[in-house]
């Protein structure tokens, strides 16, 4: 069963331009809908948690920027600025932040810079 | 500094064989974890969780957690082809929302 649906799946990105992602949470049992990059190396690092419509933060990281929006219960936006390397930006979800609630992984979008 | 190290970093086992993955976290607020396991091309997904000191088995797969010294292990009995991937150990603190995740190991089963 699919509990996150990402788009783009992949993307060409030139150099300097911004991009835009989307991700759509497909079960309310899991709201609290956070993004992890995984770099050329495939390290996995947390980016932003956000569990409210309304909320947004915004982090640089080496090699992009990065503004984070939950759009409403269900959708969570994510615009990457400034991208040096090629990354792949993951939504996932959890039903909460306390005890050992499971983390799971959208199937990802692959940014490459052109 | 890298919060959870694994070795080693990359691992071949012939098929039927049992694959032995390791994890060390240095952080003593950690309380729970997990081993995540991502195929090419795809979202990690989680293979199994453990919270306290000893062994879980789920089918194949054996986590051993050692709070004390911050050890978690994860055996594979009877390699498959379709258990190469690459395996992550992921911990968390209570109360935290962020996962930490290892840099990982990449399993080849050989047929």
């Amino acid at each position: 069963v699919t509990l996150l649906e990402q788009n783009p799946r992949w993307r060409l990105v030139p150099r300097g331009q911004a991009v835009n992602l989307r991700c759509i949470l497909k079960n309310s049992q899991y709201p609290w809908m956070s993004w992890y990059q995984q770099d050329l190396q495939k390290q996995l690092q947390w980016l932003f948690t956000l569990r409210s419509p309304g909320d947004k933060e915004v982090k640089s990281l080496p090699g992009a920027d990065y503004l984070a929006t939950r759009v409403t219960d269900t959708e969570l936006r994510l615009q990457v600025a400034n991208m040096s390397q090629g990354r792949t930006l993951y939504c996932t979800c959890n039903s909460g932040p306390y005890s050992g609630n499971t983390l799971y992984f959208g199937e990802g979008s692959r940014l490459i810079v052109v | 500094q890298q919060k959870v190290q694994q070795s080693p970093e990359s691992l071949s086992v012939p098929e039927g064989g049992m694959a032995s993955l390791n994890c060390t976290s240095s952080d003593r607020n950690f309380q729970y974890f997990w081993w995540y396991r991502q195929h090419s091309g795809e979202g990690p997904k989680a293979l199994m969780s453990i919270f306290s000191d000893g062994d879980k088995k789920e089918g194949r797969f054996t986590a051993h957690l050692n709070k004390a010294s911050l050890h978690v292990s994860l055996h594979i009995r009877d390699s498959q082809p379709s258990d190469s991937a690459l395996y992550f150990c992921a911990a968390r603190r209570t109360g935290y929302q962020n996962f930490y995740f290892g840099k990982g190991t990449s399993l080849t089963v050989i047929p």
